[in-house]
């Protein structure tokens, strides 16, 4: 399997659930984000966690981080039909790599009204 | 607009033309990455340039495509004699260049080949 996967690929949950979606990736890292992509569009920066901190929060969104099951996982709760999108975890292996972004798969992301 | 900026946003082309794809990063960022994304796939990266110098094209196909960021004007990411599998989104970021910054992406280039 490729660096960066997310689990599960579709999601489907009403307004006010929380959803969570998971990442898991296979090398060591300096840092992993998290992006959301509408429909079309380009993608927009969520979160950055560092490969040092286990958890972050930034308004709705909570990132969690365990280096040593090489695993990350994103919380959006009390969705709204407006995050309807793909999310999607990349990981960044630092400047020896040159700081490129490694992408999963993504997972859509359906909130229904 | 201070963001990245990036065009055409749809551009078609017919096997064998070129297509030329343009990036202009966000103020002050000297680094530019291209992606490439395929219909329900992730990005998967293509090449790494700071102004002048290529960085990294491992994610570059070694033949019909290049990318230069010359020291005044966009980033280019130059496809020569298009072929079908070269339909795709091309999207370009740029950042500072300082640890642990994330990268700020463009909406994109979508490429179609008649």
């Amino acid at each position: 399997s490729q660096q960066g996967e997310e689990d599960p690929q579709a999601l489907s949950i009403q307004e006010g659930e929380n959803a969570t979606m998971n990442c898991s990736y296979k090398t060591s890292i300096n840092n992993l984000q998290w992006y959301r992509q509408n429909s079309g569009r380009g993608l927009v920066h969520l979160i950055l966690i560092r490969s040092n901190e286990r958890e972050k929060h930034s308004g709705r969104l909570r990132v969690t981080l365990d280096t040593s099951k090489k695993s990350s996982s994103l919380l959006i709760t009390a969705s709204r039909a407006a995050d309807t999108a793909s999310y999607f975890c990349a990981t960044d292996e630092g400047k020896a790599a040159g700081n490129k972004l490694t992408f999963g798969g993504g997972t859509r992301v359906l909130v229904k009204p | 607009n201070a963001g990245v900026m990036q065009n055409p946003r749809h551009l078609v082309r017919r096997r064998g033309q070129e297509a030329r794809l343009r990036c202009s990063p966000m103020k002050g960022h000297s680094h530019v990455y291209w992606y490439r994304q395929l219909p329900e796939e992730g990005l998967k990266f293509m090449v790494y340039l700071q102004k002048e110098n290529i960085i990294d094209e491992s994610g570059m196909p070694k033949e019909r495509f290049s990318a230069e960021f010359p020291k005044e004007g966009p980033s280019i990411l130059r496809i020569q004699q298009v072929v079908r599998g070269d339909s795709a989104a091309y999207f370009c970021a740029s950042s500072p260049g300082r640890a642990s910054q994330p990268q700020h992406f463009g909406d994109g280039t979508r490429l179609s080949i008649l």
